[in-house]
């Protein structure tokens, strides 16, 4: 989606680097998800953010939410190899419940 | 608790029949949402049901039909089915439905159309 830009768009990283994805919207955003999907697989939920300034972790990955820039960011920290997959951004900028605009993706790939 | 079952997990169909998929939604979540991810388009949102009522329709043909029932269960239908309806077609579920919930999804149907 256009309204909703992901980058990069792939990522290849040596076992053990930092690494972040970010996801800018072009409307306001009013929810921020974050999910990692196998490919061809279903979409794991890892995190939701709500308000202006948020920010959650869970193990080594952190996401935060900088409204007034419309942006979140995802931060992998020591990457492992279990982190390969595709990461998605959804977000709600229709102030509809459950129809989220999804970015198109960023292919992550960590090399042992 | 088990997660939002998606069935069947793989199908292949031709051009001009229909199919139906079925999601079960995780226990207690009253919203379903059904989305379409192809490598074109990406995910795009087709529709969402809450209390068998659907409340948004993303913007794709009339051919491409949900409901859903008292339980929650929710199926879509895609009458005559075109080249361009392979995808994998991913469901969703919430416990209310409102701006601030959860949304976690199933496996999804991978269809294809020959």
């Amino acid at each position: 989606s256009q309204e909703l830009e992901q980058s990069p768009q792939s990522l290849i990283v040596q076992e053990g680097k930092n690494l972040t994805i970010n996801c800018t919207s072009s409307k306001t955003l009013y929810g921020l998800y974050w999910y990692k999907q196998k490919y061809g697989e279903g979409l794991i939920f890892l995190m939701m953010l709500q308000k202006g300034g948020e920010e959650k972790s869970h193990e080594k990955i952190t996401a935060k939410l900088d409204e007034k820039k419309q942006q979140s960011s995802l931060h992998i920290t020591a990457s492992q190899p279990s982190h390969a997959g595709i990461y998605l951004c959804g977000a709600d900028i229709l102030r509809s419940a459950r129809q989220l605009t999804f970015g198109s993706g960023t292919q992550l790939t960590v090399l042992p | 608790k088990a997660g939002v079952t998606q069935t069947p997990r793989y199908l292949i169909k031709t051009r001009g029949q229909q199919v139906t998929l079925s999601c079960s939604p995780i226990s207690g979540h009253r919203s379903v949402s059904w989305y379409q991810q192809t490598p074109g388009q990406g995910l795009q949102f087709l529709f969402e049901y809450f209390s068998e009522t659907q409340r948004n329709k993303g913007n794709f043909p009339g051919r491409f039909s949900g409901r859903q029932f008292s339980n929650s269960r929710s199926e879509m239908n895609v009458s005559t089915l075109e080249l361009g309806d392979s995808a994998l077609y991913l469901c969703a579920s919430s416990f209310s439905g409102s701006l601030a919930g959860e949304l976690f999804f199933g496996e999804g149907s991978r269809l294809t159309v020959l």
